[in-house]
């Protein structure tokens, strides 16, 4: 079935240092969205990439769309301690019908002040 | 506005039991989702509603199912309970157009179910 991979499980970093996380799809997505979960809360939406290639920023975190649009990663600039929790990825497949997320497992991350 | 609400917060039930989670979507969507969340699976889309009609399932067997009534509220049933049942159920609304087949609106969780099967 189709699958969307998310690496690191798990990255710590120290407070200051730069943090990414990689999303790949076995099958080519319509589009990819990131979430956000912080712990105990519940995820909620970050961004929606749309094109190939695509890069959209918000303030410290940057996004990125794969040419082929099986892959995309989120890049955090200068870790805060604000950005703790579970980042996920979502994909939508090109064949899928609406209302059919796929979601990476995730990738946890801490933050060492 | 309101965001989603979801009841009860917690659930504690035994094996065999069955239990019935609610969702009240934001106003104004029609499209309510439901996934299961667990440690070592992540999140896994259990089926969306849309205007009363299941439009996707996820791989859940038949013990799982839902409802959507004519308010878009929505109701998820889990009958005879196991203990790997046991998870976070997250409920997620969404504005989208019965025609507009391109792209997922952004789904909008409630702070979820957590359910506890022993």
């Amino acid at each position: 079935g189709q699958q969307v991979m998310q690496i690191p499980q798990y990255q710590h970093v120290q407070e200051g240092e730069d943090f990414t996380t990689y999303c790949n799809s076995s099958t080519t997505l319509s589009n990819i969205q990131w979430y956000k979960q912080r712990p105990g809360g519940h995820p909620v939406f970050l961004i929606q990439l749309v094109k190939s290639g695509e890069v959209k920023k918000q303030k410290r975190l940057t996004f990125q769309f794969g040419e082929a649009k099986k892959n995309s990663s989120l890049h955090i600039t200068a870790t805060q301690t604000t950005d703790v929790g579970t980042y996920f990825c979502a994909g939508q497949p090109t064949l899928g019908s609406q209302g059919n997320l796929i979601f990476g497992k995730g990738t946890k991350l801490s933050v060492k002040p | 506005k309101a965001g989603v609400t979801q009841t009860p917060r917690y659930l504690i039930k035994t094996r065999g039991q069955q239990v019935t989670l609610s969702c009240s979507p934001i106003s104004g969507h029609r499209s309510v989702s439901w996934y299961q969340q667990t440690p070592g699976q992540g999140l896994q889309f259990l089926f969306e509603y849309f205007s009363e009609t299941q439009r996707n399932k996820g791989n859940f067997p038949g013990r799982f199912s839902g409802r959507q009534f004519s308010n878009s509220r929505s109701e998820m049933n889990v009958s005879t309970l196991e203990l790997g049942d046991s998870a976070l159920y997250l409920c997620a609304s969404s504005w989208t157009d019965r025609g507009y087949n391109s792209y997922n609106s952004p789904l909008h969780f409630g702070n979820g179910t957590r359910l506890t099967v022993t």
